[in-house]
């Protein structure tokens, strides 16, 4: 059973334009995780967001973990060639390290 | 980068055969963890391990076994691959357990299997 959703699932866009990926799931999260994965390598963890609400800015990224722990999205503004990638979202439930991923976001940024 | 390295990369084999992947790290981390990754089902996580010779299940744990005699390697066993189990698969690392998700979780290069 998919417990996190991702949409959309492949976005292709040119360079300096804004955009959105949004998480979403009918589950509570103590926390989650948003990853970035380029071809032939592991996902690699961008931030982590653990309180209902809570805003993380990473330079042109920002994530946002929704009031009810439920859902977060991802905005990245001004997009760069070097954003292209797959996005994940992770969450965790109760007290452990097990890691729910969503369904991945594809993201092309053309120069 | 988290020295985490996975053998092979790469892997062609028939069905009906055993296969073991592995997955060593230098960072002395006490949980380690096998996923698969396929299209539409981002990764899932197959089993764990909390310690030597400590491992449990996970989502999709069924055709797939694991041992830990060594805090640093990891192996994954598929007893008879099936083409279902062509897919990628990745281990990943973490020093921490029951810390809500907030621990952060290294992740290797991954090995491409494919089952013919």
């Amino acid at each position: 059973t998919q417990l996190l959703e991702q949409s959309p699932q492949f976005l292709s866009i040119q360079e300096g334009e804004n955009l959105t990926v949004y998480c979403n799931s009918s589950s509570v999260f103590s926390s989650l995780q948003w990853y970035r994965q380029e071809p032939g390598e592991g996902p690699v963890l961008l931030v982590t967001v653990v309180t209902g609400g809570e805003v993380k800015k990473l330079k042109r990224l920002t994530f946002q973990f929704g009031d009810a722990r439920k859902d977060s999205s991802l905005h990245i503004t001004a997009a760069q060639p070097g954003d292209t990638g797959l996005y994940l979202c992770a969450g965790a439930k109760g007290a452990t390290n097990k890691l729910i991923f969503g369904t991945g976001t594809l993201l092309a940024v053309q120069p | 980068d988290a020295g985490i390295t996975q053998s092979p990369r790469h892997k062609v084999t028939e069905t009906g055969t055993p296969v073991t992947l592995r997955c060593h790290q230098t960072e002395n981390h006490r949980y380690m963890y096998w996923y698969r990754q396929d299209p539409g089902h981002g990764l899932r996580l197959i089993h764990y391990s909390y310690g030597v010779k400590d491992t449990d299940k996970g989502e999709v744990s069924d055709g797939y076994s694991v041992s830990r005699s060594k805090t640093e390697d990891f192996l994954l066993t598929l007893e008879s691959a099936t083409s279902s189990q062509t897919s990628v698969y990745f281990c990943a690392i973490s020093s921490e357990w029951g810390a809500g998700g907030t621990d952060t979780q290294y992740f290797g290069p991954g090995t491409r299997l494919t089952v013919l």
